[in-house]
């Protein structure tokens, strides 16, 4: 099945930092998502971005399907931010299911 | 809208019992799933389902029982829990429209021990 790699594992920033993360995949996808797992477990939707470039406040995303790779931007991190990324693809062509990568936990620090 | 909710938040059992583990959503969605995520992993998929009365078994299927009687009803059945179950479950729907796929969301999951 498709393999979704994500970097770095662990991201320390001091408040007001910005940091870039990374999803790699391992074939073509029709689909992509973003997530936050906040400290207290809940996933939130941050990007459904199959291609090209979305903005949304501080974060930002973009994915160069044709590379097989999404970044996730992060400015001025502050310490709501932490938690961890995950990126997530479809497991094959026509597939609902998703296969996530492992996660960045990033932690903001004061 | 309440999105995607799933009851109970908490749970502990011992070996053995059963439990239902309930999820609904009101956005009308055709498709919906569970999956469970496990320390230092991504979540994994359970089962899942493209429509009322219809279900598949997703990558770790064994010892968990589903069905969809509703469009917004997925309820997720443990029927003989085992400690190697503790984990926490989320389920999560989309729309459903042949095989472009569509943004997911996810309820707040319900953390299960199994003592």
């Amino acid at each position: 099945g498709i393999q979704v790699e994500q970097s770095p594992p662990d991201l320390i920033l001091q408040e007001g930092a910005n940091s870039t993360l990374r999803c790699n995949f391992s074939d073509s996808v029709n689909n992509l998502q973003w997530f936050h797992q906040n400290p207290w477990g809940q996933l939130i939707n941050l990007f459904y971005i199959p291609s090209g470039t979305k903005q949304n406040g501080r974060l930002s995303a973009t994915t160069v399907a044709t590379e097989r790779y999404s970044l996730l931007y992060i400015s001025s991190s502050q310490t709501t931010d932490s938690g961890v990324y995950f990126c997530a693809v479809p497991s094959g062509a026509g597939s609902y299911q998703l296969t996530f990568g492992k996660g960045t936990k990033l932690s903001v620090i004061p | 809208n309440a999105g995607v909710t799933q009851t109970p938040k908490f749970q502990v059992l011992k070996t053995g019992q059963s439990m239902t583990l309930q999820c609904a959503q009101d956005m009308n969605h055709e498709y919906m799933s569970w999956y469970r995520q496990d320390p230092g992993m991504g979540l994994r998929l359970i089962h899942y389902s493209v429509g009322a009365g219809i279900t598949d078994q997703g990558e770790v299927p064994n010892g968990y029982n589903v069905s969809r009687s509703t469009t917004e009803d997925f309820p997720l059945r443990l029927l003989s829990a085992a400690p190697s179950q503790t984990s926490v479950y989320f389920c999560a729907s989309s729309y459903s429209a042949g095989q472009i796929g569509y943004e997911q969301y996810f309820g707040p999951g319900t953390r299960l021990t199994v003592t």
